[in-house]
């Protein structure tokens, strides 16, 4: 799986938009990016995931550069509960990654 | 509502005990995984299976044992094998495993809310 480099941590407004951050400038051309995020002591949670164009879902809009050396996931209206490290993750759609490589993410942090 | 439960929340083992983990899913997902996160690490995977009576070993199979005897089961026993089995277990479920052409999607793993496991 391509590397992918996410700052430790960045602290958001409640109710501002976070936008975090990821470089993955080795991903090949069939990687997708994903992200999830992991609230403290609970599983992983699924956000987003986009081949070449911008997504958007319920939760977060994932903006992809036109290179595809990075991203950035948006979150429109911070809240608390939205506190978590965010992890970003780029593999092929087949082949031979089984596992989801979590690298250290991005802390959160959302403050009233 | 669908999703994987993940029980028992917290377990206890005794010295040379075997527990096993509970991990139920009702997705209709042909892939299941068992990971294990320590204290501000990453996921390191313990088994998975792509489908009902198969299962491979991940990184760190050792003093861990699966079954696949369901498509919606997929338990974890942690034998006395294990030496140091305290740590926070996550199962996950995707649609379908990596390795099968299909895109993005069919590749999210979904995730139960964890077991943590600790040692009397």
């Amino acid at each position: 799986d391509a590397k992918t480099t996410q700052p430790p941590s960045m602290d958001c407004a409640e109710g501002r938009a976070a936008n975090l951050p990821c470089n993955h400038s080795t991903i090949s051309g069939n990687e997708y990016v994903y992200w999830y995020r992991q609230i403290h002591s609970q599983g992983p949670q699924y956000i987003i995931h986009g081949l070449k164009n911008n997504e958007t879902n319920e939760m977060a809009s994932l903006i992809i550069t036109e290179d595809r050396k990075s991203s950035t996931l948006i979150l429109p209206h911070a809240t608390l509960r939205d506190t978590a490290v965010y992890y970003c993750i780029v593999r092929p759609p087949s082949g031979s990654a089984r596992q989801l490589t979590f690298g250290s993410g991005t802390q959160l942090t959302v403050l009233p | 509502d669908g999703g994987i439960t993940q029980s028992p929340k917290y377990l206890f083992r005794k010295e040379g005990q075997n527990v096993t983990l509970s991990c139920e899913q009702n997705l209709n997902h042909d892939a299941m995984y068992w990971y294990r996160q320590d204290p501000g690490q990453g996921l390191r995977l313990i088994y998975y299976s792509q489908i009902v009576n198969d299962f491979q070993k991940g990184d760190i199979a050792e003093g861990y044992s699966v079954s696949r005897e369901k498509k919606e089961s997929f338990p974890l026993t942690v034998t006395s094998a294990q030496k140091n089995p305290t740590a926070f277990y996550l199962c996950a479920s995707s649609i379908q495993a990596p390795g099968l052409a299909g895109g993005g999607a069919k590749n999210i793993q979904y995730f139960g809310a964890g077991t943590r496991l600790s040692v009397l």
